[in-house]
């Protein structure tokens, strides 16, 4: 079983719709929590940093982790086709510069 | 400011050849990582530095494969001899600091080893 769990998808949305994206991790260690955007034939592209449980805030992005279901979610609100992307989540512990990325939600926004 | 910058971002090679990929951090960053990225296993890391000094290599698949970070401005990952299973990208990323947990990837150089 992989650290981190990810749903690969894919996942096609309307435009305008709120979009949830889900991992799952087995670490209890982990603190840090990210996610990544990747278009296509691109690097990973980091959207937002979290530490700890809790939500955190970024636009029209929301990421929440929840430490005690060890399950963390990026939302996203009034999405646009330009989201359009895979969406990676990754986590490290405190003690460690490397991170656990998950496999990658791959999302359509149709407009 | 610029990027990671990677080079080569495309190359052919055939069963047998080295292959080294290039990196250039962003200035000022003190950690640089390697990762792998193919459909079946995902992102990998393969080795990362701070400062220049080589802290986890637990990710370099095998004897084959080498990395080097002579200094603050430059890394490359060497594969001798390559083989047709090292097709991947291979992603350099670096961060500002040694806590990793805002890290910067390049555009990726694309292998395929045939």
């Amino acid at each position: 079983q992989k650290e981190v769990e990810q749903d690969p998808g894919p996942l096609s949305v309307p435009e305008g719709a709120i979009v949830s994206l889900n991992c799952t991790y087995s670490n209890s260690a982990f603190q840090y929590f990210m996610w990544y955007r990747q278009y296509s034939r691109k690097g990973p592209e980091l959207l937002m940093y979290t530490y700890s449980s809790g939500n955190k805030e970024d636009g029209r992005f929301t990421a929440q982790v929840d430490k005690s279901s060890k399950y963390i979610s990026l939302f996203i609100r009034d999405s646009q086709p330009s989201d359009s992307a895979t969406y990676l989540c990754a986590m490290k512990d405190t003690n460690a510069g490397k991170s656990t990325f998950g496999d990658g939600t791959t999302l359509t926004v149709k407009p | 400011d610029a990027g990671v910058i990677q080079s080569p971002r495309h190359e052919v090679t055939e069963m047998g050849q080295e292959v080294t990929l290039r990196c250039k951090p962003i200035s000022g960053h003190n950690s640089l990582f390697w990762y792998r990225q193919t459909m079946m296993r995902g992102l990998e890391l393969l080795i990362y530095f701070n400062n220049n000094v080589p802290i986890d290599d637990s990710g370099m698949p095998e004897d084959r494969f080498s990395a080097k970070m002579p200094n603050a401005s430059f890394s490359t990952l060497k594969i001798q001899p390559s083989e047709p299973r090292d097709s991947a990208v291979y992603f350099c990323a670096s961060s500002p600091d040694s806590s990793g947990n805002t890290i910067y990837f390049g555009e990726g150089s694309w292998l395929t080893v045939v």
